[in-house]
């Protein structure tokens, strides 16, 4: 079966300071692969989606980058962090082909910029 | 664009009460339907799906929704509420002519049950 992992859980990190959280996932080939941010009480912002290694479409600008080196993987960084960046990330995976797939979410990233 | 509109962004039932959480959406075309469960500190998960067929889809944990063309609706139900439901639920669609599955998100219904 496939399953998706996210790391890590939680991250405390100051103002300025560089970002990287990574998300693989396991049992399947090519999927599409999504970013997302949840603000506190607030509902999801696709942040990036990608449908092939290298290949990475952005949906708001902002202040945060991505990429996919492998298959499986999915990683979200900054250079420099904002307050602004707090939130909940959460990875998500779909099967590609057919668009009536549903996403399957990893268990997410609690981001706290101080 | 599409949308999806879920009335009450917090609902409050009685432990063994139904639970009725509302979601419609804006296009002409039905799209693809989901429905998720956010539970504290968690992601999502799927609690069911509309993509054709029978249009009343039963998912996991007792919930069902039924699709209604005529009232671009995909309301989630179930018949008696239980402690552990106490969560948020988020509506969803694809736009059947989009692209990479990529989900329209509503803004949630956050769902309290009192004992």
């Amino acid at each position: 079966s496939q399953t998706i992992h996210q790391w890590p859980a939680t991250l405390v990190q100051p103002v300025g300071s560089p970002l990287s959280l990574e998300c693989t996932v396991e049992g399947t080939s090519n999927p599409n692969l999504y970013w997302y941010r949840q603000a506190a009480g607030r509902g999801l912002q696709l942040l990036f989606y990608s449908v092939g290694i290298g290949q990475i479409s952005s949906e708001v600008p902002q202040n945060l980058s991505a990429s996919r080196p492998q298959d499986r993987q999915f990683i979200l960084s900054s250079k420099k962090l904002l307050l602004s960046d707090s939130g909940f990330y959460l990875c998500a995976w779909s099967g590609a082909g057919a668009n009536n797939q549903p996403q399957h979410f990893g268990d997410g990233t609690r981001l706290s910029i101080l | 664009a599409q949308s999806v509109t879920q009335l009450g962004s917090h609902v409050s039932v009685s432990e063994g009460a139904l639970v009725l959480l509302r979601c419609n959406y804006s296009s002409s075309v039905p799209p693809y339907l989901f429905w998720y469960v956010q539970y504290p500190n968690q992601g999502l998960q799927l609690l069911l799906k509309y993509t054709t067929g029978a249009t009343l889809v039963k998912g996991i944990n007792g919930f069902e929704a039924e699709f209604k063309k005529s009232e671009t609706s995909f309301h989630l139900t179930k018949p008696s509420a239980h402690m552990s439901d106490a969560a948020e639920y988020f509506c969803a669609v694809i736009p059947v002519s989009g692209g990479y599955n990529k989900l329209i998100f509503g803004a949630g219904t956050r769902l309290a049950v009192h004992p």
